[in-house]
């Protein structure tokens, strides 16, 4: 089975603008989570999409926002990007109940100069 | 609130000594807990799971049990390779919808 897909693996971006990363879930698992990694903050939970509804949200700004869609990929888009949002946006996937097993993509390192 | 906590990194030994990374948890009810492994560049690698008290993990050498007395989760091998050079993660899920929740990761290094 291959495993969970992001793009683009790169982005460097300007401040003020808007990035838009993708996730493609393992076949069959329906639930999406993302996670931000910084070196000051470590790995925190952002939201997490299962059958194209949210189900639960981090403490971020309405900046980040997200959907998935009927095929389980997901996506998250970041407006209005300030130079703290330059950090590695991983996403994960698991079949869908709460507590089960996520297994990660290889992230997508984005750049805000 | 749910939390996570891991010794402080970085952690250096030589090739073939024994590895402790410690991780305690402070949850209520009954989370299951994971060891994740994160290598330069790379994304997170699931490396072991417990579900419920007692429980053991393994995967690669390395065990962690699942102690609900001590709320603990301590990661071990028993004899490290240059090639467990990495940032080991250890995380809870509880009943929270898809949300895991990470200790600030530990870095080993080992030396040949």
């Amino acid at each position: 089975k291959a495993g969970v897909t992001q793009t683009p693996r790169y982005l460097i971006k300007t401040r003020g603008q808007q990035v838009t990363l993708s996730c493609s879930p393992i076949s069959g698992h329906r639930s999406v989570s993302w996670y931000q990694q910084t070196p000051g903050q470590g790995l925190q939970f952002l939201f997490e999409y299962f059958s194209e509804t949210q189900r639960n949200k981090g403490n971020f700004p309405g900046r980040f926002s997200g959907r998935q869609f009927s095929n389980s990929r997901s996506e998250m888009n970041v407006s209005t990007l300030e130079l703290g949002d330059s950090a590695l946006y991983l996403c994960a996937s698991s079949l869908g109940l709460p507590t089960d097993t996520q297994y990660f993509g290889p992230g997508t390192r984005l750049t805000v100069l | 609130g749910n939390s996570v906590t891991q010794m402080e990194g970085p952690v250096t030994l030589s090739e073939e000594a024994f590895l402790t990374i410690n991780c305690t948890y402070t949850a209520t009810g009954y989370p299951s807990l994971f060891w994740y492994v994160q290598y330069p560049g790379e994304g997170l690698q699931l490396l072991l799971k417990a579900t419920k008290a007692d429980d053991k993990g393994s995967n690669k050498g390395f065990e962690a049990t699942y102690r609900k007395e001590t709320t603990s989760f301590h990661l071990e091998k028993g004899s490290v390779q240059v090639s467990d050079s990495a940032v080991y993660f250890c995380a809870l899920i509880y009943n929270q919808g898809g949300k895991l929740i990470f200790g600030q990761g530990t870095e080993l290094s080992v030396k040949p």
